[in-house]
């Protein structure tokens, strides 16, 4: 079945530094891809998604190419900041209405002054 | 804009006693989804509704049930409550281009 496999987490990172956190997924079809970022004692929010192969989401200095030759989704940002710390969920979604979302672990990010 | 309404926000319950998880959505979106979020296992799906009258089991449906209200309202219920359920719970809407609108999330401590 569909899955979405995401590093383990803590990431601790100082601020500017460059973060990745890595995704790769399996699915039977062609999804779309997803970022979401759930920041402490909130819901998650959509922070970027792509929808086909080479496609680049980015929001918010953060950035993230949809690899289907390695089913890869990294998410990326060149220089953090101490407001991203949070946690991080790659997902992926078949199509509209049929439930097939499916979210990774999630990655909890801590950045320091 | 008020986006998707969880309440309450926090529980405590005693096991066996039951109680119902109300969400809300005033974006006028089709499909909505309860969510259970525990530790190192990501969001797992329990049930969700693609549209008003309409509802089907997802990853971990056992213990629980849903009411799909109206196009507004998706309620999920535990009608005996376990240990294992201790979690905390989100409600989700669905709109365009397959994007999810989470609630701020229900904290549920079974004792």
């Amino acid at each position: 079945g569909d899955s979405v496999t995401q590093m383990e987490g803590p990431v601790t990172l100082s601020e500017e530094a460059f973060l990745t956190i890595n995704c790769t997924y399996t699915a039977t079809g062609y999804p779309s891809l997803f970022w979401y970022v759930q920041y402490p004692g909130e819901g998650l929010q959509l922070l970027l998604k792509a929808t086909k192969a080479d496609d680049k989401g980015s929001n918010k200095g953060f950035e993230a190419t949809y690899r289907k030759e390695t089913t890869s989704f990294h998410l990326e940002k060149g220089s953090v900041q101490v407001s991203d710390s949070a946690v991080y969920f790659c997902a992926l979604s078949e199509a509209s209405g049929t439930y097939k979302y499916i979210f990774g672990t999630g990655t909890r990010l801590k950045v320091l002054a | 804009n008020a986006g998707v309404t969880q309440t309450p926000k926090f529980q405590v319950l005693k096991t066996g006693q039951s109680m119902t998880l109300q969400c809300a959505q005033d974006m006028n979106h089709n499909s909505m989804y309860w969510y259970r979020q525990d530790p190192g296992m990501g969001l797992r799906l329990i049930y969700y509704s693609a549209s008003e009258g309409t509802t089907d089991k997802g990853e971990v449906p056992n213990g629980y049930n849903v009411s799909r209200l109206n196009k507004r309202e998706f309620s999920l219920r535990l009608e005996s409550a376990a240990p294992s359920q201790t979690s905390v719970y989100f409600c989700a809407s669905e709109g365009a281009k397959n994007i999810q609108y989470f609630g701020a999330g229900t904290r549920l401590s079974v004792l």
